[in-house]
């Protein structure tokens, strides 16, 4: 049961950047999946960050994309999100996510299947 | 960009009542690329539907989807406790990432 872990500091300074590091367990980072970042400003709905491939593939959000790396530690099992100049508006609930492709013959489904608990990042001096 | 409005922005039910949540897209959006999510306080978002109208594992039968182009359905058939919660759909776009509606919640009337 593949399962993640959110990790990094709760709280950056405005103007700084924002790290957080996702652990896979229970199953590996190089197999055929995706892996998403989503964030989740306090009291609104879900955002989607970008997305990162075991070969060092990305995708990012067209609105975050110029202050967003996500990168892939295969060694460690685990992939990380850098978000740079961050406000206030940065401070939010950020979670890791599994990206699933499935194909049954006549169709690819995607979605997001596992999740991880989410960690709470604040931006404030 | 694929917008995605879900609508009511509150559904006010009671326990045993039927629930049904829409998600409208701004264009057509394939079936199999539509997926909705249960969201607890506190918790991570939780799969429940994908390509439109497969439940997930484990996921119990009173939740069903239904839908095609635009416009898609969740339905709860009967209300348990446990389902008063926030409701997502999402949309993955092959050249444009994966998009969220803002969320329908489910508040106990």
């Amino acid at each position: 049961q593949v399962q993640l872990q959110e990790s990094g500091p709760g709280l950056v300074k405005p103007s700084g950047t924002l790290s957080l590091t996702c652990a896979v367990s229970g199953g590996s980072i190089s197999s055929s999946n995706w892996w998403s970042w989503v964030r989740q400003p306090p009291g609104k709905g879900l955002e989607w960050i970008g997305e990162i491939y075991h070969s060092g593939s990305t995708n990012y959000n067209p609105s975050l994309k110029s202050r967003v790396t996500i990168s892939v530690d295969k060694s460690k099992n685990q992939f990380s999100l850098k978000l740079s100049s961050v406000t206030a508006a940065d401070t939010a609930v950020y979670y890791c996510a599994r990206d699933r492709e499935d194909y049954d013959g006549y169709y690819y489904y995607y979605y997001m299947d596992v999740w991880g608990k989410g960690t709470t990042v604040t931006v404030s001096s | 960009e694929i917008v995605l409005t879900q609508s009511p922005g509150t559904l006010s039910l009671s326990p045993g009542e039927r629930a049904t949540l829409s998600c409208r897209a701004s264009q057509s959006v394939s079936s199999s690329y539509l997926a909705w999510y249960q969201q607890k306080p506190g918790q991570a978002p939780r799969l429940l539907i994908y390509g439109a109208s497969s439940r997930a594992t484990g996921i119990p039968d009173r939740f069903s989807g239904s839908g095609s182009g635009t416009d898609f359905t969740l339905t709860i058939s009967r209300l348990e406790p446990e389902d008063f919660a926030v409701y997502y759909c999402q949309q993955y776009g092959s050249s444009t990432g994966w998009t969220f509606g803002q969320g329908t919640k489910v508040e106990i009337k």
